[in-house]
């Protein structure tokens, strides 16, 4: 089976743009989370979907928001991009939300 | 956000030698421990979990300890071969949920 698949693999954009990643989840996975991870740092949780509802959300501005498709692929969306946006963007599917399983992020650039 | 503390930040073993890394966490009620490996430019990958019912888990070379009272666990590398070469990550979730990373460690295994 293919494992988790995110598009594009980099972006750079300007202060103020908009931006969209996309994901899909392994193939029979419900859930989807994404994560921020800045260089040299763990992971932080941004949102959580399940069967195309919202499960949780970290702690980040409403400029972040996500949502889930029919078929489970899921889209995060960031507004007004700002310098600290900077970082690898990851997608991770799951079954029921434990045993999650990344994708190879993508690498944003915020110029 | 970060409620899991992690060390040590790097680590340096010989070859055939035990790696060791620390967690301890905050919030009682997470319920789910994963332990994720990851390579430069890669997503993280999933190497071992645990949930709070058993204090071992053990799978190839890679074993889990789990404290509960003192609210710690721990990832051990027997026999660790350059190939480990990696940055763990430590994290915990809650209802199968926004999962939350340590800072990670930076492993080197020298030949």
């Amino acid at each position: 089976d293919a494992g988790v698949t995110q598009s594009p693999t980099h972006l750079i954009k300007t202060r103020g743009q908009h931006v969209t990643l996309r994901c899909s989840p392994i193939s029979g996975h419900k859930s989807v989370s994404w994560y921020q991870q800045v260089l040299g740092q763990g992971p932080q949780f941004i949102f959580q979907y399940y069967e195309k509802e919202e499960r949780g959300r970290g702690n980040f501005p409403d400029r972040f928001s996500a949502r889930q498709f029919p078929n489970y692929s899921s889209e995060l969306n960031v507004n007004a991009l700002l310098l600290g946006d900077s970082a690898l963007y990851l997608c991770a599917s799951s079954r029921d939300g434990d045993t999650q399983y990344f994708g190879p992020g993508t690498r944003l650039t915020v110029l | 956000q970060q409620q899991v503390k992690q060390s040590p930040q790097s680590l340096i073993v010989q070859k055939g030698g035990i790696s060791i890394i620390n967690c301890a966490y905050e919030n009682t009620a997470f319920d789910y421990f994963p332990w994720y490996q990851q390579f430069p430019g890669k997503g993280p990958a999933l190497l071992i979990a645990i949930r709070p019912d058993v204090s071992e888990k053990k799978e190839g070379r890679f074993t889990i300890s789990f404290n509960k009272s003192a609210k710690q666990f721990s990832l051990h590398i027997m026999d660790s071969q350059p190939g480990d070469s990696a940055t763990y990550f430590c994290a915990a979730s809650k209802n199968n949920n926004d999962m939350r990373f340590g800072a990670g460690t930076r492993l080197t295994v020298k030949p």
